[in-house]
């Protein structure tokens, strides 16, 4: 399996809702990524999960929860989101933190949209 | 922050053309990665390079890390129209090993 496994693909929520994306791999990475992507825009990196630890947060507002239950899942938690929060939210694993052999591998993304 | 500069924006070429596009940064990374992305999906690794100096070709692509550590370059050959998308370069630094993208270069190709 050389996937990384993201659901649900569409998403609509209003700004008072809780949702959650989930992504899933079973390549054996030990990193997990979370990116943000505007359309036409380069992905922008919000966390990294190292070995199932949190190592980096670049700065997200706390609306955004990440957990990473175990070493395959990486979940983000969404709470009172603004409607310029709608956009591609890409999960990413590389086999370590640092990309490893082959980079790292990107789902197909979830495409949220808040109301 | 580091940055890396990706060009040119977009393209427009005839089917069978060659194309290029390149990335510069001020910075050196020690991983060169590019990837193509489809609309509604993630991006894709096309290429990864790990050496500087490093050429390395997929099919019809070819891409090299340059010299100095600080460029790279992607080449496409006799394209053809399933080449349309965005390709982003992407450098990795020594540093915690977080992955910097490019703005991305939008390929349109005429049958």
């Amino acid at each position: 399996d050389t996937e990384v496994t993201q659901t649900p693909k569409h998403l609509v929520m209003g700004m008072t809702n809780k949702k959650s994306l989930k992504c899933e791999q079973h390549m054996g990475h030990r990193a997990m990524y979370w990116y943000k992507q505007k359309a036409k825009k380069p992905p922008e990196l919000m966390f990294v999960y190292s070995y199932e630890k949190l190592s980096i947060n670049e700065s997200v507002p706390s609306r955004f929860s990440p957990e990473c239950p175990n070493s395959s899942l990486l979940n983000l938690h969404l709470h009172a989101l603004q409607p310029e929060d709608s956009a591609l939210y890409l999960c990413a694993s590389s086999q370590g933190p640092g990309g490893g052999a082959y980079g790292y591998t990107f789902g197909s993304g979830t495409r949220l949209t808040v109301v | 922050g580091q940055q890396l500069n990706q060009s040119p924006q977009s393209m427009f070429i005839q089917e069978g053309e060659d194309v290029s596009m390149n990335c510069t940064s001020s910075s050196i990374f020690n991983t060169w990665l590019w990837y193509k992305q489809d609309p509604g999906e993630g991006p894709v690794l096309l290429i990864a390079l790990y050496k500087a100096g490093e050429l390395t070709s997929n099919g019809r692509l070819t891409a090299q890390f340059g010299i100095t550590r600080k460029d790279s370059f992607l080449n496409i050959s006799a394209s053809i129209p399933s080449d349309v998308g965005i390709y982003f370069c992407a450098g990795r630094d020594n540093q915690g090993g977080k992955l910097i993208f490019g703005q991305g270069t939008e390929l349109s190709v005429k049958p």
